[in-house]
């Protein structure tokens, strides 16, 4: 089947210790997306590629970078995690078709935990 | 500033029937999306309205009203698996997505 597959799903690192996240599609969907989500808050946009082209929110922290090195894989750095950055991390995809609706397909997430 | 509202937790009845409300004020508006996210999962697709009226999937039904900024999101013969939040989200016109918090879903048997 087609998906979003996220690693780690799990993933606890010290403060300051560096964390990698990863996604991968199949769904050959030319947009990819990273959120960050904490309890009972709406999803944060962090980045976003549409095709080749990296899109970084305004106010996404130095701290978090992303690398795209083709259309499946999309990876999150976190230089230096703080307590603040523990929190769900969702990756999505989507297909611009031009026309109708933009819907996100979302990996299962990566929840880090920072001690 | 960009805005979504909805309430953040709502119960109800196994087998009743429930409307979650969502209120938006956005830059513009290119569609509403509802999505269902179970504790600790990631969110899925439910529906998507972009012109005013009732959208029906099964037990699932949305509202639009754009004059009104307002969505709601019906759910008929609730079971237990519906409990979850669900989200309201609003593609303003740069094709950004606005999201709301999500109204926390709890259904008693």
């Amino acid at each position: 089947d087609a998906m979003v597959i996220q690693n780690p799903r799990y993933q606890v690192t010290q403060f300051g210790k560096p964390v990698t996240l990863s996604c991968s599609q199949t769904l050959n969907h030319n947009v990819m997306y990273w959120y960050q989500q904490k309890s009972s808050q709406a999803p944060k946009l962090l980045f976003h590629y549409y095709d080749k082209d990296f899109n970084n929110e305004a106010d996404t922290p130095d701290n978090f970078q992303s690398r795209r090195p083709n259309t499946s894989f999309c990876f999150l750095d976190i230089r230096s995690p703080g307590l603040g950055d523990a929190a769900m991390y969702l990756c999505a995809t989507s297909r611009t078709t031009g026309t109708g609706a933009n819907v996100l397909t979302f990996g299962a997430g990566s929840r880090l935990t920072v001690l | 500033g960009q805005n979504i509202d909805q309430p953040t937790e709502m119960t109800a009845t196994e087998g009743a029937i429930v409307q979650i409300n969502c209120t938006y004020q956005t830059s513009g508006f290119n569609g509403l999306f509802w999505y269902q996210q179970h504790a600790g999962e990631a969110p899925t697709f439910l529906s998507y309205n972009v012109l005013d009226g009732l959208e029906e999937k099964g037990r699932f039904s949305s509202f639009l009203s754009r004059s009104k900024g307002y969505s709601y999101l019906l759910l008929k013969e609730l079971q237990m698996k519906d409990s979850a939040s669900y989200l309201c989200a609003v593609e303003d016109s740069n094709y950004q997505l606005i999201w709301g918090a999500g109204t926390k879903l709890i259904i008693k048997p």
